[in-house]
């Protein structure tokens, strides 16, 4: 158990509706880092989020938003949900700021599956 | 463009032996690279590292190597055992992001 928790485990939907994943960091994790793993793929990051600000963006799409709150849990907002935004869904959290040298801890993840 | 390869799928070991999996990368900036494992209907954990001023980071059964000249590093496991049975993912740091392998299934047959 990595100590960051993610709900919901599973998620099915429909093409164009709206989906908030929610994640728990580690118990003084300042650092949430949202990836997509789709099928046979490697992890595509996301966003990063450190203590409450946007720290930088990866191969987000614009119909996806996220945001960390001041208990420091992150929650990521997907909408006009397309078959293609099928995939595992991973949040992950780290101590501190930089990714070279601080290790990321992930949750099991949530499986999102768009109908 | 995929900055960071992992060409073989999958591996399949005997138990005991060494395995060893392989990844390539094309951006010479990257300055800090990560192995993390993967069993099923669970996340990543982080196993080894290594710097880009380093070759050779060494943890138990675990040994990274980085060749910068070719751009290529690899993961040695000795001997491998039935619980390192799993997707094995390299990661390089660039900045604030990790890019990701698309991973290597490792079996390790008994």
């Amino acid at each position: 158990d990595s100590g960051v928790t993610q709900t919901p485990k599973h998620l099915i939907t429909a093409t164009g509706q709206r989906v908030t994943l929610r994640c728990s960091p580690r118990s003084g994790d300042l650092s949430v880092y949202w990836y997509q793993q789709s099928l046979d793929q490697g992890l595509q990051f996301l966003i990063h989020y450190y203590n409450g600000e946007e720290r930088a963006k990866g191969n987000i799409l614009e119909r996806f938003s996220a945001q960390q709150f001041p208990d420091l849990h992150s929650e990521l907002n997907l909408s006009s949900l397309e078959l293609g935004d099928s995939a595992l869904y991973f949040c992950a959290s780290s101590v501190r700021l930089a990714t070279s040298t601080d290790t990321q801890y992930f949750g099991p993840g949530t499986r999102l599956t768009v109908l | 463009d995929q900055q960071v390869k992992q060409n073989s799928p999958s591996l399949s070991v005997q138990e005991g032996r060494i395995s060893i999996l392989n990844c390539d990368y094309t951006n010479s900036m990257f300055d800090y690279f990560l192995w993390y494992k993967k069993y099923p209907a669970e996340g990543p954990t982080f196993l080894i590292s290594i710097s880009s001023i380093k070759d050779k980071n060494e943890d138990g059964r675990f040994t990274v190597f980085l060749n910068k000249s070719a751009k290529h590093l690899s993961l040695h496991i000795v001997p491998s055992q039935p619980g390192d049975s799993a997707v094995y993912f390299c990661a390089a740091s660039a900045g604030y992001q990790l890019i990701w392998g698309a991973g290597t299934k490792l079996i390790i047959k008994p």
